[in-house]
């Protein structure tokens, strides 16, 4: 398997924009995960998936993030419209199950928000 | 209020020598704790999960330890490598209703020639 691959690598945008960021989970994984990473907050999750259905979106950090798993192998990450301080590392994971099983990380989308 | 504190923040050692880096969490109702580590530009790889029983996990060079009574942890690399310096985070989760993560801030070990 190829892993969890994430695309764009990199994103620029101007603010105001709409921004989307597309994931595809390792075929077989129940759970699917978006995360964020910045220098000063560190990782933060945003939201998890399973067998497609959102299940927390506690992280979401406004209205202005959205996410949608509308098959196993697809999710997006939308932010409209996008303002200079979502600019971070957006990583998404999966894993088989939850609690102990191991998450399995994609590469991530660097988006600067100018 | 679950945090996790991760020491120290940054860390910068000889190859070949040995360090330990330090995760103390307050998360409650403890479930597991993970050790990732994070290459630069690259997304978090899993090291570790230790459950409330387990004192001691390795994975090759790298061995964590968890004291869930001092809710401590610390993650040992051996004989330090040029390919060891990276980022290393530590997660804790919380065992109530849904899949609570809290995370470290992580520590940033360079190793050195």
């Amino acid at each position: 398997d190829a892993g969890v691959i994430q695309s764009p690598r990199h994103e620029v945008t101007e603010m105001g924009q709409e921004v989307t960021l597309r994931c595809k989970p390792i075929s077989g994984h129940d759970y699917l995960f978006w995360y964020r990473q910045t220098m000063m907050r560190g990782l933060e999750l945003l939201i998890y998936f399973n067998n497609n259905v959102p299940i927390d979106d506690s992280g979401m950090p406004e209205d202005r993030f959205s996410a949608k798993m509308p098959n196993a192998s697809f999710s997006t990450l939308k932010i409209q419209p996008s303002e200079p301080r979502d600019s971070a590392v957006y990583f998404c994971a999966s894993s088989l199950g939850w609690g102990g099983d191991e998450q399995y990380f994609g590469p991530g989308t660097r988006l600067t928000v100018t | 209020k679950n945090q996790v504190e991760q020491s120290p923040q940054s860390l910068i050692i000889l190859e070949g020598k040995n360090c330990t880096l330090q995760c103390n969490y307050t998360v409650s109702p403890f479930s597991n704790l993970r050790w990732y580590k994070q290459d630069t530009g690259r997304g978090p790889v899993s090291l570790t999960i230790m459950t409330f029983s387990e004192n001691t996990k390795s994975n090759g060079r790298y061995t964590a330890t968890l004291d869930a009574d001092t809710k401590q942890s610390s993650l040992h690399i051996t004989a330090s490598q040029l390919s060891d310096s990276a980022s290393y985070i530590c997660v804790v989760s919380a065992s109530n209703s849904g899949y609570a993560l809290n995370f470290g801030k992580g520590t940033s070990l360079l190793v050195t020639p």
